[in-house]
């Protein structure tokens, strides 16, 4: 079955700079890849997604790039403020099966 | 509009007993998942729900866990004789989608069990 692979598992930045999550995952015929942000006491919320025809995507200060080839997509943030601190999960799907999600990473944005 | 609504948030229960854990969807999604989350972990699948097709159990960690929905809507989660390792934040999601490993799911808040 699929495994998914998150690193790292916490992140530091300052306030203004930018964050890179990357994962990996191990079924290549996964097509779909979401992002989902948990803030502390609440339930995931998707942030971005992308599917396996497209290389990139960006919303705003966020972006998902896929790499299919060396089964990898990676979530960057720019100019990152206070507010984006949360744990951000990755996952990976195929049609007619579950999503398998990343163990997390911890991002802290420092003032 | 109303999200998805666990109850409870929170429970604390002793070894040994039952518990049941509620999610109510969003009105009109078809698709409803459990998760599990350990702390500082990540997402755990437990079940899937789709319309009135047979749910896919695949993920519930043993005989103990069961879930149903009833009239497409309402699910729970029942974990009979809890044991100290269940404790965990039980998430509950909908999705207007179908099938599974599509489109966005709508999370609720969790309910927090801890079994002394």
């Amino acid at each position: 079955g699929e495994n998914v692979e998150q690193h790292p598992s916490t992140l530091s930045v300052q306030e203004g700079d930018s964050a890179v999550i990357k994962c990996t995952y191990s079924d290549s015929a996964s097509n779909y890849f979401p992002w989902y942000k948990q803030e502390l006491g609440k339930g995931p919320q998707l942030i971005i997604d992308i599917r396996s025809n497209v290389g990139e995507k960006k919303d705003q200060r966020i972006a998902v790039t896929l790499n299919k080839t060396a089964k990898h997509f990676s979530l960057h943030i720019t100019e990152t403020q206070p507010e984006d601190s949360a744990v951000y999960f990755c996952a990976a799907s195929l049609i007619g099966q579950n999503f398998v999600f990343g163990p997390g990473t911890r991002l802290s944005v420092l003032p | 509009g109303a999200g998805v609504s666990q109850s409870p948030s929170n429970k604390v229960t002793e070894k040994g007993k039952d518990v049941e854990l509620r999610c109510d969807p969003i009105s009109g999604h078809t698709a409803l998942y459990w998760y599990r989350q350990s702390l500082g972990q990540g997402l755990e699948f437990l079940i899937y729900f789709q319309g009135n097709s047979a749910p896919d159990k695949s993920g519930l960690p043993s005989d103990r866990f069961s879930a149903e929905r009833t009239g497409g809507s309402v699910s729970t989660l029942t974990i009979q004789r809890t044991q100290q390792e269940d404790s965990a934040v039980y998430l509950c999601a909908s999705s207007p989608r179908a099938p599974a490993g599509t489109g966005e799911l709508f999370f609720g808040e969790g309910s927090r069990l801890t079994v002394l």
